[in-house]
């Protein structure tokens, strides 16, 4: 079935550093949407990305599909503590998503 | 607000006892999954109905059965939870056919096994 891979599992920023995270598949896909989870919460649907190369921009966060639409970005430009929380890439397998493992961000004030 | 309900939110059960979680949406969506997520780990999906049609993923434990009366509401029955079910489960909505299958999440319940 459809995988994905996404890393890196953890990441410990200063507040007002740069995050990324990555998410690889080894086949073509259609789409990849992104999802957030604060702690404690539940996943909240963040974008879709559709196009190959297609780049969209939501205030500090940027999401990258890339041209060969097997991998997909999304960066954080100069974190805020409300940025917390873990990041989840997902594809569409047969009517139902495929999660990557997440990124838990977690941020010093 | 059209919105993924969930209740209730934390739910206590025993070793063994049966527990019924319920989810109802307000968006009129033709899917409802059921997810499994337990610390530090992503949603692991149960099931999903397309509308009347029961999906269950192959590694789905039996003990796990879901029901789905009408378009609004879908159950999760755990006949007869171990400590190892002990995690928030998730239910989510979505609108297949569309060409954007976003899900929508309920608040979770966090199920707790004595």
């Amino acid at each position: 079935g459809q995988q994905v891979m996404q890393i890196p599992q953890y990441q410990h920023v200063q507040e007002g550093e740069d995050f990324t995270t990555y998410c690889n598949s080894s086949t073509t896909l259609s789409n990849i949407q992104w999802y957030k989870q604060r702690p404690g919460g539940h996943p909240v649907f963040l974008i879709q990305l559709v196009k190959s190369g297609e780049v969209k921009k939501q205030k500090r966060l940027t999401f990258q599909f890339g041209e060969a639409k097997k991998n997909s970005s999304l960066h954080i430009t100069a974190t805020q503590t409300t940025d917390v929380g873990t990041y989840f890439c997902a594809v569409e397998g047969a009517q139902k998503l495929v999660f990557g493992q997440g990124t838990r961000l977690t941020i010093n004030p | 607000d059209a919105m993924v309900i969930q209740n209730p939110r934390y739910q206590v059960t025993q070793f063994g006892k049966p527990v019924t979680l319920s989810c109802s949406q307000t968006l009129n969506h033709n899917v409802m999954y059921w997810y499994q997520q337990k610390s530090s780990q992503a949603p692991k999906l149960l099931f999903h109905y397309y509308d009347k049609d029961f999906n269950n993923e192959a590694d789905t434990p039996d003990n796990f059965q879901s029901r789905r009366p009408n378009t609004s509401f879908c159950f999760l029955d755990i006949r007869s939870p171990g400590l190892g079910d002990a995690a928030m489960y998730l239910c989510a909505t979505s609108r297949a056919g569309t060409g954007e299958e976003t899900q929508y999440f309920g608040p979770g319940t966090r199920l707790l096994v004595l």
